[in-house]
């Protein structure tokens, strides 16, 4: 089936320590997006990719980095300079970053230990 | 700057009865304005996709209309179910970026 695959579910980092969350899509999507959401707020977005090879900020990018290699593969890694990393990470896609429909996966909750 | 926002936060209606989540917008230049299902714990599932050209959008017992002029959207969900229970999110493409609102905590009473 086609969709949006994150791992893992759950994530646990000590302090000091880079995560890396995975995201893949079999959806043949060229945009890729990752937001992370807090309680009680909208998401946020972190990075956005509209193709192999490029990416660009979103409003919080600071403390996080990505890398868009392939197509399909949009792995965020969160860095030791992210002062408040505990949250739920949202990754998604869309065909193309116009007016067309996004689709998420299940999501990555990250919790510092 | 583009904000949405989501009345009510929070909303508990006995099972069976009809009702609407709003989501209003502050640039009525969008692309598009989309709703979402998100259950606890879980990533988002799209509801419906209002191009900015369309007034409504329907899918089974959920209708979305949408209002540029005003900065409206509308979800209506006719015949509600203890299984539509959930929280509903709207965002809203502008300059190709989502906008989101904060969503609405929709609980259906058996």
């Amino acid at each position: 089936d086609g969709g949006i695959t994150q791992s893992p579910k759950y994530l646990f980092r000590k302090e000091g320590q880079n995560v890396t969350l995975s995201c893949e899509q079999n959806l043949n999507h060229d945009a890729m997006y990752w937001y992370r959401q807090d309680p009680g707020q909208g998401l946020r977005l972190i990075y956005y990719s509209q193709i192999v090879n490029d990416f660009q900020k979103g409003d919080i990018a600071e403390g996080y980095s990505v890398s868009r290699e392939k197509k399909e593969s949009f792995p965020l890694t969160v860095t030791s300079a992210q002062k408040n990393p505990t949250a739920f990470y949202l990754c998604a896609s869309s065909r193309d970053r116009g007016n067309t429909e996004a689709f998420f996966g299940q999501g990555t909750r990250l919790t510092v230990v | 700057k583009q904000e949405v926002t989501q009345i009510p936060a929070a909303l508990s209606v006995p099972e069976g009865e009809n009702l609407v989540l709003n989501c209003s917008f502050t640039d009525s230049a969008i692309y598009n304005l989309q709703w979402f299902r998100q259950d606890p714990g879980k990533g988002l599932t799209s509801l419906l996709l209002i191009q900015s050209s369309q007034r409504e959008q329907t899918s089974g017992r959920l209708n979305a209309s949408l209002d540029k002029s005003s900065g409206r959207s509308t979800l209506y969900i006719a015949a509600s179910q203890p299984g539509d229970s959930a929280t509903y999110l709207c965002a809203v493409v502008g300059n190709y970026q989502l906008i989101w609102g904060a969503g609405t905590k929709l609980i259906i009473k058996p």
